[in-house]
């Protein structure tokens, strides 16, 4: 069974730029998470997506938004990149039911100039 | 506010002897707590969950955890070291507000097994 991929892996932009990553999950999980994981600050929730729709998001300024496509995959954009979003970009998929654990990506390196 | 607490950065431990990696946490309700270990320029893995039931939960790679509510804790632990186990552990607890919820990590462990 084939896991949670990312793309890409690798990502340099500069600053003021928009940066899009791409997320898919595991076969018949409708649940994707995104986490920004910077260095010495662990996980941050970044947004929920399940069936469609956004159903909560973290504590992030809008500039961080994103999309859930019909086939479960999403993307997280970033607009207005500043210095501080450099971090590497987690994605996970879940079952949708509470209290499932989650299946983690490889990540996206995101990093601005 | 909800939180989960892992209040050592890194813990050191001998091959072959016994290792324990804390967590407390805080929520309201009845709290779903996980664990997940990340391993050098890999994804997290998940190793144990408790969402209900016997306080002591068995996971992965002989891994265990025992949920104490008097001391809101979900200590991860594991009888024997291996040099292998070394790598970065996550807590993390499931935060229900407002009709949804998300995942609260805590900053993470790191794990150090010495041979």
């Amino acid at each position: 069974e084939a896991g949670v991929t990312q793309s890409p892996t690798h990502l340099i932009k500069t600053r003021g730029q928009q940066a899009t990553l791409r997320c898919s999950p595991i076969s018949g999980h409708t649940s994707v998470y995104w986490y920004q994981q910077a260095l010495g600050l662990g996980l941050q929730f970044l947004l929920w997506y399940d069936e469609g729709e956004e159903r909560n998001r973290g504590n992030f300024p809008p500039r961080f938004s994103g999309r859930q496509f019909p086939n479960y995959s999403s993307e997280l954009n970033v607009n207005a990149l500043e210095l501080e979003d450099s971090a590497l970009y987690l994605c996970a998929s879940s079952l949708s039911t509470s209290g499932h654990e989650q299946f983690f990506g490889p990540g996206t390196r995101l990093t601005v100039l | 506010a909800q939180s989960v607490a892992q209040p050592e950065d890194q813990v050191n431990v001998a091959e072959g002897n016994p290792l324990t990696v804390k967590c407390t946490y805080s929520v309201s309700g009845n709290p779903y707590l996980f664990w997940y270990v990340q391993y050098p320029n890999r994804g997290l893995q998940f190793l144990l969950k408790y969402i209900t039931g016997d306080n002591l939960v068995k996971g992965s790679y002989g891994f265990e955890a025992e949920f104490n509510k008097s001391q809101t804790s979900f200590h991860l632990k594991k009888p024997s070291a291996l040099v292998s186990d070394s790598a970065l552990y996550f807590c993390a607890v499931r935060d229900w507000n407002s009709g949804t919820y998300k995942y609260i990590f805590g900053t993470g462990t790191r794990l150090k097994v010495l041979a």
